[in-house]
């Protein structure tokens, strides 16, 4: 069955500092994964998505992701943290019947 | 377009009692899903739909019902509420006739239940 596994609960950054969020997924093919990310009180948004083709994805709000499928990852990236990144980011797979990660909460430090 | 609306916002509920929360979508998507958002525990998959007249379980069905008659309503029911369901529920819709739009979903904002 298909799943995902965020490790990370909680990370706090620096604003200004690069950021890296772990991801890893259990998928029987080649998987659609997505990167959504939620504001207090807020519903969902889309920051990227992965299904095929070149293996570096990028988003909106200046993130990235990177699917590596020899180590079933899909970690997310910003070179330069804002405060307004602050908010619980949820790594999701599959179609639709999509399971999404625990999330992480990020805090951002001025 | 109002995308996915979701009512009622907020509800509470006595054990025992039975309610329905509305999800309706006007993008004309094949699929629709509910999830309920539970804290440390992200979104869990309750039902989908991959069209009228059709859906199937996901992670966490026990306790809920659904049914789409047609591509743009897919109400969940609960018939005995139970403490347990006190969540957050998102309903989502997402089509694949695009594939750079694959399976993306589009969320509505939301039902807050408690049940007492």
């Amino acid at each position: 069955a298909q799943s995902v596994t965020q490790p990370d609960i909680h990370i706090t950054v620096s604003e200004g500092a690069s950021l890296e969020l772990r991801c890893n997924y259990s998928y029987g093919a080649t998987p659609y994964l997505f990167w959504y990310v939620q504001s207090p009180g807020q519903g969902l948004q889309l920051l990227l998505k992965y299904f095929s083709g070149d293996t570096l994805v990028q988003g909106i709000k200046g993130f990235e992701a990177e699917f590596k499928r020899s180590q079933s990852s899909f970690n997310l990236r910003k070179p330069s943290v804002h405060w307004s990144d602050a908010a619980e980011y949820f790594c999701a797979v599959g179609a639709v019947d999509m399971r999404f990660g625990a999330g992480t909460r990020l805090t951002v430090k001025p | 377009n109002a995308g996915v609306t979701q009512t009622p916002k907020f509800q509470v509920l006595k054990t025992g009692q039975s309610m329905t929360l509305q999800c309706a979508q006007d993008m004309n998507h094949e699929y629709m899903s509910w999830y309920r958002q539970d804290p440390g525990m992200g979104l869990r998959l309750i039902h989908y739909s991959v069209g009228a007249g059709i859906t199937d379980q996901g992670e966490v069905p026990n306790g809920y019902n659904v049914s789409r008659s047609t591509t743009e309503d897919f109400p969940l029911r609960l018939l005995s509420a139970a403490p347990s369901q006190t969540s957050v529920y998102f309903c989502a819709s997402s089509y694949a006739r695009l594939a750079r739009h694959h399976y993306e979903q589009y969320f509505g904002p939301g039902t807050r239940l408690t049940v007492t």
